[in-house]
Protein backbone atom coordinates (compact mmCIF):
# COMPACT_ATOMS: atom_id res chain seq x y z
CA UNK A 1 0.00 0.00 0.00
CA UNK A 2 1.92 3.07 -1.03
CA UNK A 3 2.03 5.76 0.98
CA UNK A 4 1.55 9.53 0.63
CA UNK A 5 3.42 10.47 -2.64
CA UNK A 6 4.91 14.09 -3.47
CA UNK A 7 6.75 15.43 -6.33
CA UNK A 8 9.04 16.58 -6.64
CA UNK A 9 11.19 15.99 -3.99
CA UNK A 10 13.33 19.59 -4.78
CA UNK A 11 11.88 22.02 -6.59
CA UNK A 12 14.37 25.08 -7.50
CA UNK A 13 12.89 28.53 -8.27
CA UNK A 14 14.08 32.03 -8.83
CA UNK A 15 12.07 34.87 -7.57
CA UNK A 16 9.15 35.55 -10.11
CA UNK A 17 8.97 32.25 -10.94
CA UNK A 18 5.97 29.69 -10.25
CA UNK A 19 6.48 26.92 -7.86
CA UNK A 20 3.82 23.60 -8.30
CA UNK A 21 4.27 21.05 -5.84
CA UNK A 22 1.80 18.13 -5.92
CA UNK A 23 0.72 15.72 -4.04
CA UNK A 24 -0.97 12.07 -4.59
CA UNK A 25 -3.07 10.66 -1.38
CA UNK A 26 -2.77 7.22 0.12
CA UNK A 27 -5.27 4.59 -1.70
CA UNK A 28 -9.05 5.26 -0.22
CA UNK A 29 -8.23 8.78 1.10
CA UNK A 30 -9.56 11.41 0.25
CA UNK A 31 -8.50 14.42 2.16
CA UNK A 32 -5.58 16.44 1.61
CA UNK A 33 -3.41 18.73 4.18
CA UNK A 34 -0.99 21.17 2.84
CA UNK A 35 1.84 22.29 5.83
CA UNK A 36 4.47 24.54 5.52
CA UNK A 37 7.56 23.87 7.75
CA UNK A 38 10.94 26.46 8.02
CA UNK A 39 13.95 25.60 9.01
CA UNK A 40 14.05 24.69 12.77
CA UNK A 41 10.61 24.95 13.03
CA UNK A 42 7.36 23.07 13.52
CA UNK A 43 4.78 22.93 10.75
CA UNK A 44 2.37 25.55 9.99
CA UNK A 45 -1.17 24.45 8.67
CA UNK A 46 -1.88 25.94 5.15
CA UNK A 47 -4.75 24.29 3.78
CA UNK A 48 -7.20 21.23 3.77
CA UNK A 49 -9.36 19.95 0.96
CA UNK A 50 -11.41 17.26 0.06
CA UNK A 51 -11.94 16.29 -3.97
CA UNK A 52 -13.24 18.91 -5.63
CA UNK A 53 -13.42 21.33 -2.47
CA UNK A 54 -11.63 23.70 -0.26
CA UNK A 55 -12.52 22.66 3.63
CA UNK A 56 -10.69 25.11 5.26
CA UNK A 57 -7.56 27.56 4.11
CA UNK A 58 -7.23 29.14 7.36
CA UNK A 59 -3.39 29.00 6.77
CA UNK A 60 -2.90 29.90 3.71
CA UNK A 61 -1.56 33.64 2.48
CA UNK A 62 -3.80 35.30 0.84
CA UNK A 63 -2.00 36.33 -2.12
CA UNK A 64 0.02 34.13 -4.14
CA UNK A 65 -0.94 31.07 -3.27
CA UNK A 66 -3.73 28.41 -4.28
CA UNK A 67 -4.89 24.94 -3.85
CA UNK A 68 -6.74 22.46 -5.31
CA UNK A 69 -7.84 19.07 -5.45
CA UNK A 70 -9.10 17.80 -8.63
CA UNK A 71 -11.65 14.81 -9.00
CA UNK A 72 -8.83 13.64 -10.91
CA UNK A 73 -5.21 13.39 -10.33
CA UNK A 74 -3.39 15.03 -7.28
CA UNK A 75 -3.60 17.62 -4.98
CA UNK A 76 -1.64 21.02 -6.42
CA UNK A 77 -0.07 23.65 -4.29
CA UNK A 78 0.28 26.70 -6.51
CA UNK A 79 3.19 29.26 -5.34
CA UNK A 80 3.08 32.22 -7.86
CA UNK A 81 5.48 34.47 -8.35
CA UNK A 82 7.99 32.99 -5.33
CA UNK A 83 9.70 35.31 -3.11
CA UNK A 84 13.04 33.82 -1.10
CA UNK A 85 10.55 34.28 1.93
CA UNK A 86 8.77 31.43 0.64
CA UNK A 87 11.83 28.60 0.54
CA UNK A 88 10.55 26.14 2.75
CA UNK A 89 9.60 22.29 3.21
CA UNK A 90 5.70 21.62 1.68
CA UNK A 91 4.20 18.66 3.35
CA UNK A 92 1.35 17.18 2.12
CA UNK A 93 -0.89 14.93 4.66
CA UNK A 94 -4.11 12.52 3.56
CA UNK A 95 -6.44 10.86 6.13
CA UNK A 96 -9.28 8.48 5.58
CA UNK A 97 -12.84 9.16 3.87
CA UNK A 98 -14.27 9.50 7.97
CA UNK A 99 -12.72 13.04 7.91
CA UNK A 100 -12.73 13.15 11.90
CA UNK A 101 -10.58 15.40 13.90
CA UNK A 102 -9.25 11.90 15.24
CA UNK A 103 -8.31 10.13 11.98
CA UNK A 104 -4.62 9.64 12.11
CA UNK A 105 -2.98 12.29 9.20
CA UNK A 106 -0.11 10.36 7.01
CA UNK A 107 2.64 12.52 5.79
CA UNK A 108 4.41 12.67 2.24
CA UNK A 109 8.09 12.75 2.16
CA UNK A 110 7.66 16.70 1.52
CA UNK A 111 8.90 19.13 -1.02
CA UNK A 112 12.15 20.90 0.05
CA UNK A 113 11.46 24.28 -2.12
CA UNK A 114 14.57 26.55 -2.50
CA UNK A 115 13.94 30.46 -3.83
CA UNK A 116 16.96 32.13 -5.46
CA UNK B 1 -5.81 29.95 16.95
CA UNK B 2 -4.71 26.81 19.48
CA UNK B 3 -1.02 26.78 21.18
CA UNK B 4 0.96 24.18 21.23
CA UNK B 5 3.92 24.86 23.83
CA UNK B 6 6.66 22.22 23.32
CA UNK B 7 9.45 21.91 25.61
CA UNK B 8 12.76 21.21 25.70
CA UNK B 9 13.85 22.75 22.27
CA UNK B 10 16.67 19.78 21.99
CA UNK B 11 17.44 16.50 24.17
CA UNK B 12 20.75 14.71 24.69
CA UNK B 13 20.25 11.07 26.57
CA UNK B 14 22.75 8.71 26.75
CA UNK B 15 21.89 5.48 25.46
CA UNK B 16 19.56 3.57 28.10
CA UNK B 17 18.26 6.02 29.11
CA UNK B 18 14.49 7.95 29.54
CA UNK B 19 13.50 10.71 26.73
CA UNK B 20 11.11 12.79 28.27
CA UNK B 21 9.43 15.63 26.17
CA UNK B 22 6.47 17.60 27.08
CA UNK B 23 3.41 19.89 25.63
CA UNK B 24 1.00 22.10 27.08
CA UNK B 25 -1.80 23.25 25.20
CA UNK B 26 -4.67 25.64 25.48
CA UNK B 27 -8.22 25.21 25.91
CA UNK B 28 -9.68 22.86 23.71
CA UNK B 29 -12.60 20.04 23.51
CA UNK B 30 -11.30 17.73 21.30
CA UNK B 31 -10.07 14.32 22.17
CA UNK B 32 -7.11 13.58 20.24
CA UNK B 33 -3.42 13.93 20.32
CA UNK B 34 -0.96 13.03 18.27
CA UNK B 35 3.09 12.31 18.77
CA UNK B 36 5.13 12.53 15.53
CA UNK B 37 8.71 11.59 14.91
CA UNK B 38 10.63 12.82 12.17
CA UNK B 39 13.91 11.86 10.52
CA UNK B 40 16.18 14.67 8.88
CA UNK B 41 15.01 15.16 4.90
CA UNK B 42 11.83 12.77 5.65
CA UNK B 43 8.24 13.38 6.36
CA UNK B 44 6.22 13.47 10.08
CA UNK B 45 5.50 9.59 11.07
CA UNK B 46 2.96 9.23 13.99
CA UNK B 47 4.52 7.51 16.85
CA UNK B 48 1.54 7.41 19.01
CA UNK B 49 -1.37 8.98 20.07
CA UNK B 50 -3.57 9.38 22.99
CA UNK B 51 -7.03 10.08 23.74
CA UNK B 52 -7.98 12.46 26.97
CA UNK B 53 -10.69 9.63 28.31
CA UNK B 54 -7.26 7.94 29.49
CA UNK B 55 -4.15 9.26 31.34
CA UNK B 56 -1.56 6.57 30.04
CA UNK B 57 -0.86 4.75 26.85
CA UNK B 58 2.19 2.43 26.00
CA UNK B 59 3.62 1.09 23.10
CA UNK B 60 6.65 -0.85 23.53
CA UNK B 61 9.14 2.07 24.72
CA UNK B 62 7.16 4.47 23.53
CA UNK B 63 4.31 6.03 26.60
CA UNK B 64 1.85 9.13 25.97
CA UNK B 65 1.48 10.45 29.78
CA UNK B 66 -2.01 12.66 29.79
CA UNK B 67 -2.69 15.61 32.62
CA UNK B 68 -6.42 17.12 31.29
CA UNK B 69 -6.71 18.83 33.91
CA UNK B 70 -3.80 20.55 33.73
CA UNK B 71 -3.88 20.96 29.80
CA UNK B 72 0.10 18.87 29.31
CA UNK B 73 1.33 15.53 28.12
CA UNK B 74 4.50 14.22 27.53
CA UNK B 75 6.16 11.67 25.55
CA UNK B 76 8.41 9.28 27.82
CA UNK B 77 10.98 7.28 25.49
CA UNK B 78 12.48 4.22 28.15
CA UNK B 79 15.78 2.31 26.98
CA UNK B 80 16.46 4.97 24.75
CA UNK B 81 18.26 3.70 21.74
CA UNK B 82 20.82 5.38 19.15
CA UNK B 83 18.15 5.07 16.22
CA UNK B 84 15.55 7.23 18.40
CA UNK B 85 17.46 10.28 17.68
CA UNK B 86 14.84 12.64 15.84
CA UNK B 87 12.69 14.89 15.87
CA UNK B 88 10.14 14.59 18.10
CA UNK B 89 6.35 16.90 17.46
CA UNK B 90 3.45 16.90 20.05
CA UNK B 91 0.16 18.19 17.95
CA UNK B 92 -2.60 19.05 18.63
CA UNK B 93 -6.13 19.41 16.86
CA UNK B 94 -6.31 23.05 16.09
CA UNK B 95 -10.29 23.60 14.80
CA UNK B 96 -12.13 21.51 12.05
CA UNK B 97 -9.49 18.63 10.44
CA UNK B 98 -6.35 20.46 10.96
CA UNK B 99 -3.48 19.94 13.61
CA UNK B 100 -1.72 22.74 15.56
CA UNK B 101 2.36 21.32 15.82
CA UNK B 102 4.91 22.31 18.82
CA UNK B 103 7.95 23.52 18.15
CA UNK B 104 9.47 20.32 17.71
CA UNK B 105 12.59 18.53 20.04
CA UNK B 106 15.67 17.50 18.51
CA UNK B 107 16.58 14.65 20.27
CA UNK B 108 19.96 12.81 20.44
CA UNK B 109 20.59 9.70 21.93
CA UNK B 110 24.53 9.14 22.62
CA UNK B 111 26.26 5.62 23.01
Amino acid sequence: NAGVMQNPRHLVRRRGQEARLRCSPMKGHSHVYWYRQLPEEGLKFMVYLQKENIIDESGMPKERFSAEFPKEGPSILRIQQVVRGDSAAYFCASSSTAGDTTDTQYFGPGTRLTVL
Amino acid sequence: QQQVKQSPQSLIVQKGGISIINCAYENTAFDYFPWYQQFPGKGPALLIAIRPDVSEKKEGRFTISFNKSAKQFSLHIMDSQPGDSATYFCACPGGGNKLTFGTGTQLKVEL
